[in-house]
């Protein structure tokens, strides 16, 4: 069953264009939701995260908007480069107490052309 | 710092040989994750250790599949018999705060043949 969801696996956005990158869950305990990046041959950075008591976080060109009640989050990237072209995974993370642990969507692939 | 580092970078066996997967966190963070990618179901946890301790293995594939924590500064993957679908990239990650921002190793690449 997999919770966090990432139904486009691909992506082709022109460069200067907005890159829209969405994101589904089905876990209402989820508390923290991040994006990773990652290039081939390299593991997933960090790109952004954004507690479930906000609906909007921004660092420079990256936005990450969180609706709560659709359960469903985007990360837009404005204006988009060609150094953003990669796979780019949504994450989630539910706070038990003890035990805490993401669990990711099986990633989009983002093409920024020329 | 050097980051989280991963060995070996590639790994290629033959099914029924064992497989040891090895890591180095960064230095001072206390939580130590093993992930597993694969295209079909993304990038699944296997195991976390706190400060050593195996915390959560629930997503353990098998029991061919072990991990160990024997300090602070090292931890290791062992699958034993490997099979052809074990193929995939494994990582591993450290961080400081459980459930933020996690730091990745370059991953190894399993194939078993």
């Amino acid at each position: 069953d997999q919770q966090v969801k990432q139904n486009s696996p691909s992506l082709s956005v022109q460069e200067g264009r907005i890159s829209i990158l969405n994101c589904d869950y089905t876990n209402s305990m989820f508390d923290y939701f991040l994006w990773y990046k990652k290039y081939p041959a390299e593991g997933p950075t960090f790109l952004i995260s954004i507690s479930s008591i906000k609906d909007k976080n921004e660092d420079g060109r990256f936005t990450v908007f969180l609706n709560k009640s659709a359960k469903h989050l985007s990360l837009h990237i404005v204006p988009s480069q060609p150094g953003d072209s990669a796979v780019y995974f949504c994450a989630a993370r539910v706070n038990t107490g003890t035990a805490s642990k993401l669990t990711f969507g099986t990633g989009t692939r983002l093409q920024v052309t020329l | 710092d050097a980051g989280v580092i991963q060995s070996p970078r590639h790994e290629v066996t033959e099914m029924g040989q064992e497989v040891t997967l090895r890591c180095k966190p960064i230095s001072g963070h206390d939580y130590l994750f093993w992930y597993r990618q694969t295209m079909m179901r993304g990038l699944e946890l296997l195991i976390y250790f706190n400060n050593n301790v195996p915390i959560d293995d629930s997503g353990m594939p098998e029991d061919r599949f072990s991990a160990k924590m024997p300090n602070a500064s090292f931890s290791t993957l062992k699958i034993q018999p490997s099979e052809p679908r074990d193929s995939a990239v494994y990582f591993c990650a450290s961080s400081l705060i459980r459930g933020h921002e996690q730091y990745f190793g370059p991953g190894t690449r399993l194939t078993v043949t």
